[in-house]
């Protein structure tokens, strides 16, 4: 079956400007989530989706960071304006429900780079 | 919240030693505790996982071991070799719903 998509793969961009990822999920997968990894470091939440409904988003810098996932398929993570401390690999990952035990599955990665 | 604590945070063996990977969580309702492995550039990549009623969990050369009342798990590696070189990842799973929090990662060398 096919993986976890996400574009654009690698990204550099000047500090206060605007950047969009996109992913979509495995087919059928009714979760969500965003993780920020930082470089030497492991996954941290940011959001996660149940289909297009938001369970938790405590960890999402709002000022500047906004996700959606309209029609409970595709979603978009947008950071404006972006700060030198963005710099990390965003990855989205999805299961096929938010349950205790279900498989995460994660795409490769959108590599961030804010100078 | 939950808090997944990892050590070490680098290890260094020789082909065909054992590794050994351990971390502690803080949320007593956890109950879901997968490790993953990450390739440098490459997604993290579930390799083995365990639930909080089964105590070990084995597949070929790698185990997993959950002590619930101490709350910590750990990652066995026997036998290694070096493409077992890599960034190992362990996670805990809190209520039901919840998202996986993970560890800060080991970076696991293994030299021939």
């Amino acid at each position: 079956e096919a993986g976890v998509a996400q574009s654009p793969r690698y990204k550099i961009i000047e500090k206060r400007q605007s950047v969009a990822f996109w992913c979509n999920p495995i087919s059928g997968h009714a979760t969500l989530y965003w993780y920020q990894q930082i470089l030497g470091q492991g996954p941290k939440l940011l959001i996660q989706f149940q289909n297009n409904g938001v369970v938790d988003d405590s960890q999402l810098p709002k000022d500047r960071f906004s996700a959606e996932r309209l029609k409970g398929v595709d979603s978009t993570l947008k950071i404006q304006p972006a700060k030198l401390e963005d710099s990390a690999v965003y990855l989205c990952a999805s299961s096929t429900r938010g349950f205790s035990g279900n498989t995460i599955y994660f795409g490769e990665g959108s590599w961030l780079t804010v100078v | 919240g939950e808090n997944v604590e990892q050590h070490p945070s680098t290890l260094s063996v020789q082909e065909g030693d054992s590794a050994v990977i351990k971390c502690t969580y803080s949320d007593s309702a956890s109950n879901y505790f997968p490790w993953y492995k990450q390739e440098l550039g490459k997604r993290p990549q579930l390799i083995i996982d365990i639930r909080s009623n089964v105590g070990e969990k084995k597949d070929q050369r790698i185990a997993v071991t959950l002590n619930k009342t101490a709350k910590h798990f750990s990652l066995h590696i026997t036998e290694t070799q070096p493409e077992d070189s890599a960034v190992y990842f362990c996670a805990a799973r809190g209520q039901a719903g919840t998202a996986l929090i993970f560890g800060k990662g080991t970076t696991l060398s293994v030299s021939s």
